[in-house]
């Protein structure tokens, strides 16, 4: 079945770190962009970051740009999110998303939350 | 920064058509795609490239874009349809994605 599946949502301290696992199953996962998309509780989508196929480049809302750095490895048909000084705000379910035509989210994961309190 | 607006809300009665609205500067330069979320749900694509529809979504969901406006019409809405839309697109000077505010549809 053709589907991305999250990892590694928790509860983290004010100020931790906390890394996001997406596997993929059944495409060819270096064949595409991929994307972080977060939703805090009872608030819309949040665009949060974006890499090409290779890893080459990356681009990142304003909001997380230095704390958090998008990165895969096709040979693991993986993305990962790493998040850095994390803060309330931060608190959200986050979704990763297959890009298609490199525009725009066609394939979606179930979503990991990531709470961020004391 | 640049920022799609769309309503906070929309309600339609059972068979009627609703509408809901996405503006931004940089359409139609940008493309505009569509994304519907139910209640717990992970999103899940509409309308792609300003109207066209994946295979999986039913034909009363059409879109369209004029000037800076995109639009998203359901023809004969059902109670299933309820739920949050999404207008997104992209920054006009790079490959950075940007979501509208969300507009919550309520048909009763």
């Amino acid at each position: 079945e053709v589907q991305l599946v999250e990892s590694g949502g928790g509860l983290v301290q004010p100020g931790g770190s906390r890394r996001l696992s997406c596997t993929a199953s059944d495409f060819t996962f270096g064949h595409y962009w991929m994307s972080w998309v977060r939703q805090a509780p009872g608030k819309g989508l949040e665009w949060v970051a974006n890499i090409n196929e290779h890893g080459g480049e990356k681009k990142y809302a304003d909001s997380v740009k230095g704390r958090f750095t998008i990165s895969r490895d096709n040979a693991k048909n993986s993305l990962y999110l790493e998040m850095n000084s994390l803060r309330g705000d931060d608190t959200a379910t986050y979704y990763c998303g297959r890009v298609k035509s490199a525009a725009h989210i066609d394939l979606w994961g179930q979503g990991a939350l990531v709470t961020v309190s004391s | 920064s640049y920022e799609l607006t769309q309503p906070p809300s929309v309600s339609v009665s059972p068979g009627q058509a609703a509408t809901i609205t996405c503006s931004g500067d940089a359409f139609p330069t940008k493309l505009a795609y569509w994304y519907q979320q139910k209640s717990g749900q992970a999103p899940v694509l509409l309308i792609f490239e300003d109207y066209k529809r994946p295979s999986n979504i039913p034909a009363r969901f059409a879109a369209s874009t004029s000037g800076t406006t995109a639009t998203l019409t359901i023809t004969g809405a059902q109670m299933e349809d309820e739920g949050d839309y999404y207008c997104y697109s992209t920054h006009p000077t790079g490959n950075v994605g940007v979501f509208g505010g969300g507009t919550k549809l309520t048909v009763l």
